[in-house]
């Protein structure tokens, strides 16, 4: 069965101080892994896919990476506004497209 | 990007009656879509998908016709909470994907509470 786990559930962190979120999984074949950004009471934003062990992602203060275990979400010099819970999914191959989420963090930087 | 609008953004209703919710795809044909639902602190879990013309899959454990599912277009899926009960109170969240190795778009979301 297809698994994620994300660490820390919770997260602190002091406006400029950077840091980073994990997320381990185990699937029958990889074919992606997603990171999602999801505010209160709404739905997931799309942040990053990544599709082999060594690929590297990176949006403004955000960088994704993946090994074939985990991947990490680095977020450098955080802003209050990147307060937010942060999903990890993965696309297991194979005929079905559906992601299988972990918990998230939840990131809260205070300024 | 993509656009997904889900509709409504929340519902309150009473125990026993049923509850429509909408997912559209704006600016592409979503040739597959997805139902999730999240409990407070808990990570999105599929319910089923659906593709267009065709039954839904259901995910185990998740009553079928309890929560009907219509892929009736390209463009519309929908969400029906039948006979709903306290328990069923919860957030509810589409998605729909182009195709095999598109991106997967998310609608913002339902919140559901059954008195």
């Amino acid at each position: 069965e297809d698994q994620v786990t994300q660490s820390p559930e919770a997260l602190r962190l002091q406006e400029g101080e950077s840091s980073s979120l994990n997320c381990s999984y185990t699937v029958s074949g990889l074919r992606g892994l997603f990171w999602y950004r999801q505010d209160p009471g709404k739905g997931p934003e799309f942040l990053f896919t990544l599709y082999s062990a060594g690929e590297e992602k990176e949006k403004e203060r955000l960088k994704a990476t993946l090994t074939k275990k985990e991947s990490f979400l680095h977020i450098t010099a955080p802003k209050p506004e990147d307060s937010a819970t942060y999903l990890c999914a993965v696309q297991a191959r194979g005929g079905s497209e559906k992601l299988v989420f972990g918990k998230g963090t939840k990131l809260t930087v205070n300024p | 990007g993509a656009v997904v609008s889900q509709h409504p953004s929340w519902v309150i209703c009473k125990s026993g009656t049923s509850v429509k919710i909408e997912c559209r795809s704006l600016d592409f044909q979503a040739t597959t879509m997805f139902w999730y639902r999240q409990f407070p602190k808990q990570s999105l879990m599929l319910m089923a998908t659906s593709n267009e013309g065709s039954k839904a899959t259901y995910e185990q454990g998740v009553e079928k016709d309890k929560f009907l599912i219509n892929h009736a277009s390209l463009t519309l899926s929908t969400l029906t909470v039948t006979s709903a009960h306290p328990e069923d109170s919860s957030f509810y969240i589409c998605s729909a994907t182009q195709g095999k190795g598109e991106k997967l778009f998310f609608g913002s979301g339902t919140q559901l509470s059954v008195l």
